[in-house]
């Protein structure tokens, strides 16, 4: 079965860091690309970033840039989002989701269950 | 603060049909594909259709999409109490070299 799990979320003071991990199963994952997409209580979704099968292209949203890191470990079939710096906005669920085709940035075909994300004193 | 706009809501009684709009722009649906995903409360988003009107293995032929200049639309047929969810139409954005989502749809069933 093709399968995301995402852990390591939490809850974390302000200013704080967290790694979250995407546990990928069920296809070979480093065929793919792969994205980080959050989800604040209440709210639509949101991008957070995307990087490629093989880790040389990384995109951010200029709301995190700067503050998180995309990562991923082929052999592992994990990826990774280091967040530091982190704000009360950044509070949220967040997901991986896998790139519908190597190459094509189009379609999000995968997704995971989701981590929450709380950012509080 | 999204690019992409959609309506707040739309409602339907069952069997009906409703459609959702998606407003963007050139750089993002005007020159790329647009994928649509529903949201069921709770749960995580799943791919409804893809490269503008496709549809993944396992949805049914009631959902269909369609782009036309710079805005795109989810077109839902013979509407079931079961698709009450979000509905989020999803691009990218050449322009902001980022992944956009519009602002979401809640379908209701009367």
């Amino acid at each position: 079965e093709v399968q995301l799990v995402e852990s390591g979320g939490g809850l974390v003071q302000p200013g704080g860091s967290l790694r979250l991990s995407c546990a990928a199963s069920g296809f070979t994952f480093s065929s793919y690309e792969m994205n980080w997409v959050r989800q604040a209580p209440g709210k639509g979704l949101e991008w957070v970033s995307y990087i490629t099968s093989s880790a040389n292209t990384i995109y951010y949203a200029d709301s995190v840039k700067g503050r998180f890191t995309i990562s991923r470990d082929n052999a592992k079939n994990s990826l990774y989002l280091q967040m530091n710096s982190l704000r009360a906005e950044d509070t949220a669920v967040y997901y991986c989701a896998r790139d519908r085709e190597p190459g094509t940035q189009d379609a999000f075909d995968i997704w995971g269950q989701g981590t929450m994300v709380t950012v509080s004193s | 603060q999204s690019v992409l706009t959609q309506p707040p809501s739309v409602s339907a009684a069952p069997g009906q049909k409703v459609t959702i709009s998606c407003s963007g722009s050139s750089s993002n649906i005007g020159n790329n594909y647009v994928s649509w995903y529903q949201q069921l409360p709770g749960t995580a988003p799943k791919l409804l259709i893809y490269d503008n009107n496709k549809r993944p293995s396992g949805i049914p032929e009631r959902f269909s999409g369609s782009k036309s200049g710079t805005s795109a639309t989810l077109g839902i047929t013979g509407l079931q109490t079961g698709d009450e969810a979000d509905y989020y139409c999803g691009t990218w954005d050449s322009s902001l070299s980022a992944y956009v989502f519009g602002t979401g749809t809640k379908v209701t069933v009367l």
